[in-house]
């Protein structure tokens, strides 16, 4: 079946760090990708999104390329604030399938430190 | 506009007792979307509406949970009886088209004691 598989967190960075989150999948055609943030006591928020092999997401300072060669989707931005502090869920939806429904991956948990 | 509304925010609940979730959709969006996220895990769909009709139910464990879209508007998700493993964060969503984009509504956190 189709699967998502991002790293495990926590992800702990100081202020103005480097982030790369990873993010590989599986899938049985050929899915958009999708990566999501969940800030405390709130509702999972679209950051970005591609529909297809080499598009690059970008959204708030943050960017994912589809690698249709390595099924990627990294997550990175070039420095974090401690507002960016949430977990960040990769996802894939199949267009072309009954399904549609999102399938996504376990999360990882941010924390930037002041 | 008001985004994806759900109630309640909190429940704690005993194990074999009845529980309800309420989702208001965003006004327009024609498909609807359960999911249940449990703690340290991504969301997984349970079902999905296309207005009124349940098109993708493979994931709803029938034995115990149901649920309903009346007139194609709002939804009600139901467990009976809960089992100490339903506690999770049940989400709702919804989208214009099944293949536009969701938003997601905050969650009903449910814990069975």
């Amino acid at each position: 079946g189709d699967s998502v598989t991002q790293m495990e967190g926590p992800v702990t960075l100081s202020e103005e760090a480097f982030l790369t989150i990873n993010c590989t999948y599986t899938a049985t055609g050929y899915p958009s990708l999708f990566w999501y943030v969940q800030y405390p006591g709130e509702g999972l928020q679209l950051l970005l999104k591609a529909t297809k092999a080499d598009d690059k997401g970008s959204n708030k300072g943050f960017e994912a390329t589809y690698r249709k060669e390595t099924t990627s989707f990294h997550l990175e931005k070039g420095s974090v604030q401690v507002s960016d502090s949430a977990v960040y869920f990769c996802a894939l939806r199949l267009m072309d399938t009954g399904r549609r429904a999102l399938t996504f991956g376990s999360g990882t948990r941010l924390q930037v430190q002041p | 506009e008001a985004g994806v509304v759900q109630s309640p925010r909190y429940k704690i609940i005993e194990k074999k007792q009845p529980v309800a979730f309420w989702c208001n959709p965003i006004s327009g969006h024609n498909t609807l979307y359960w999911y249940r996220q449990n703690l340290g895990q991504g969301p997984e769909l349970l079902i999905r509406y296309e207005n009124e009709e349940a098109v993708d139910d493979s994931q709803l464990p029938k034995d115990r949970f149901s649920a309903e879209r009346l007139k194609g508007v709002d939804s009600t998700l139901k467990i009976q009886p809960a089992e100490l493993g339903d506690s999770a964060v049940y989400l709702c969503a919804s989208s214009f088209l099944a293949n536009y984009g969701y938003t997601f509504g905050s969650g009903t956190r449910l814990t069975v004691v």
